[in-house]
C-alpha cells in the first residue's frame, strides 16, 4: 500500500518567515495530495490540495508543489502569522480523495515565534 | 451547512464494554470514512463507505471494530470488546465520490478505555 514520509516533524520559524514542509510518497498511482491543518483538540482542516495534473498551486500565503517524477510535494507558507501555530498533514489518494481514504504523513508541528 | 457532526465528543468506559461512535455526514455527501488519530500510529484509516456500502475496512484492526451506515446521513462504528489499546481520537469525514475530492473531518470523538 501508500506509504507517507514526512519532513520535519517539528519547524519552528520567526513569524514573518517562511515555513516548508515536505512529504514523499511510494505509490506512482498516487493522483490526489492534500494538506491538512489540525489544531489542538480539533479535526484536521483541508487547506490546500493539488492533482497529479497541475505542478504548483497557490491560495494567498500557502502554496503547494509536486514533482511525479521524484515523487514527493511540498508545502509552502510565506509571510508567517502566529496563527499559522499548528499540526500540518500532508495525504496521498490513489483513486481521488472524494471516493478513496487518504494514507496521512505523521504530521509537523508548526511554531511561529513572535 | 453544519459539517460532519460526531457524537459523543468524549467516551470514557472501562475494558471489556461496548462502545458506539457516531457520525452524520455533509448533506449531500455520499462517501464517508472513518479514522483513528493516536500518538503512536497517527491518522489512520480504518474503513469507508461509497453511497451507503462499505468498500475498503481492511484498516479494520480486529473483528472488535464494526462500521455501519444504514443510510445516507448516519454511520455508527462499533468497538465490543473495547480494550485500553483503543483509546484515540476517532474521526469521521466525508465527501462526494464524484467530481471533487476533497474530505471534510468532523471534530472527533476522543475515547478513553480504562
Amino acid at each position: 500500500g501508500e506509504n507517507v514520509e514526512q519532513h520535519p516533524s517539528t519547524l519552528s520559524v520567526q513569524e514573518g518567515d517562511s515555513a516548508v514542509i515536505k512529504c514523499t510518497y511510494s505509490d506512482s498511482a498516487s493522483n490526489y495530495f492534500p494538506w491538512y491543518k489540525q489544531e489542538l483538540g480539533k479535526g484536521p482542516q483541508l487547506i490546500i490540495d493539488i492533482r497529479s495534473n497541475v505542478g504548483e498551486k497557490k491560495d494567498q500565503r500557502i502554496a503547494v508543489t509536486l514533482n511525479k517524477t521524484a515523487k514527493h510535494f511540498s508545502l509552502h507558507i510565506t509571510e508567517t502569522q502566529p496563527e499559522d501555530s499548528a499540526v500540518y498533514f500532508c495525504a496521498a489518494s490513489i483513486g481521488g480523495g472524494g471516493a478513496d481514504g487518504l494514507t496521512f504523513g505523521k504530521g509537523t508541528h508548526l511554531i511561529i515565534q513572535p | 451547512d453544519a459539517g460532519v457532526i460526531q457524537s459523543p465528543r468524549h467516551e470514557v468506559t472501562e475494558m471489556g464494554q461496548e462502545v458506539t461512535l457516531r457520525c452524520k455526514p455533509i448533506s449531500g455527501h455520499n462517501s464517508l470514512f472513518w479514522y483513528r488519530q493516536t500518538m503512536m500510529r497517527g491518522l489512520e484509516l480504518l474503513i469507508y463507505f461509497n453511497n451507503n456500502v462499505p468498500i475498503d475496512d481492511s484498516g479494520m484492526p480486529e473483528d472488535r471494530f464494526s462500521a455501519k451506515m444504514p443510510n445516507a446521513s448516519f454511520s455508527t462504528l462499533k468497538i465490543q470488546p473495547s480494550e485500553p489499546r483503543d483509546s484515540a481520537v476517532y474521526f469521521c469525514a466525508s465527501s462526494l465520490a464524484r467530481g471533487t475530492y476533497e474530505q471534510y473531518f468532523g471534530p472527533g470523538t476522543r475515547l478513553t478505555v480504562t
